[in-house]
């Protein structure tokens, strides 16, 4: 059984960076998929990109690409996010998911980053 | 990626059966069959109830069911029960640009 357990809230000044960690227990991270979805108050989910294991790379929703970036470190297996220059319309909950390929089947706690000066 | 639509709310008394829509393009809902259907309680993260478009995971009632017509999908929840009250959102994989996710914007269940 796969458990995904987020790092702590956090309180970030506008222009910022934030960096949100997933630490994945119960199978190595080598054999699990994680993205990244966000969910703003009171709106739906937004995904953000992770591991595309088709193309073996990471793969970025274009809203973000140049401002977030996605890793892995297989050694401890987590998974980390961050996402940089941020503004008050960055403030929501960030999930670590498990993705398998078409449909994504686990979510983390979630991390509540709130952006504000 | 324009977010899919779905109607803002749902309510029905205990045992009666609702249905939720979800409308995209042929470009998400209508070009695969890889729908997806979460529930989220107040404070909690979403649980998947319904993959590919009628899949059920294991643990989830039967209750539950999924189906497809063209761009709209359609999640019904029969015996309505009081922990059914969430919001609901529907997700399609896409890989239009890049493989990726699309969610709907959320549909409320209130359970009467």
């Amino acid at each position: 059984q796969v458990h995904l357990v987020q790092s702590g809230a956090e309180v970030k000044k506008p222009g910022a960076p934030v960096k949100v960690s997933c630490k994945v227990s119960g199978d190595p991270l080598t054999e699990v998929t994680i993205h990244w979805v966000r969910q703003a108050p009171g709106k739906g989910p937004e995904w953000m990109g992770g591991f595309d294991p088709v193309e073996g790379e990471m793969i970025y929703a274009q809203k973000f690409k140049g401002r977030v970036t996605m890793t892995e470190d297989t050694t401890t297996d987590t998974a980390y996010m961050e996402l940089r220059s941020l503004t008050s319309q960055d403030t929501a909950i960030y999930y670590c998911v498990r993705s398998r390929l078409t449909v994504i089947v686990m979510w983390g706690q979630g991390t509540l980053v709130t952006v504000s000066s | 990626q324009s977010a899919l639509t779905q109607s803002a709310s749902v309510s029905g008394s205990p045992g009666q059966s609702i249905t939720i829509s979800c409308t995209g393009t042929s470009s998400d809902v209508g070009g695969y069959n890889f729908v997806s259907w979460y529930q989220q309680h107040p404070g909690k993260a979403p649980t998947l109830v319904i993959f590919d478009v009628t899949q059920r995971p294991s643990g989830v009632s039967d209750r539950f069911s999924g189906s497809k017509s063209g761009n709209t999908a359609s999640l019904t929840i029969s015996g309505l029960q009081t922990e059914d009250e969430a919001v609901y959102y529907c997700c399609s994989y896409t890989s239009t640009s890049s493989s990726s996710y699309v969610f709907g914007t959320g549909t409320r269940v209130t359970v009467l």
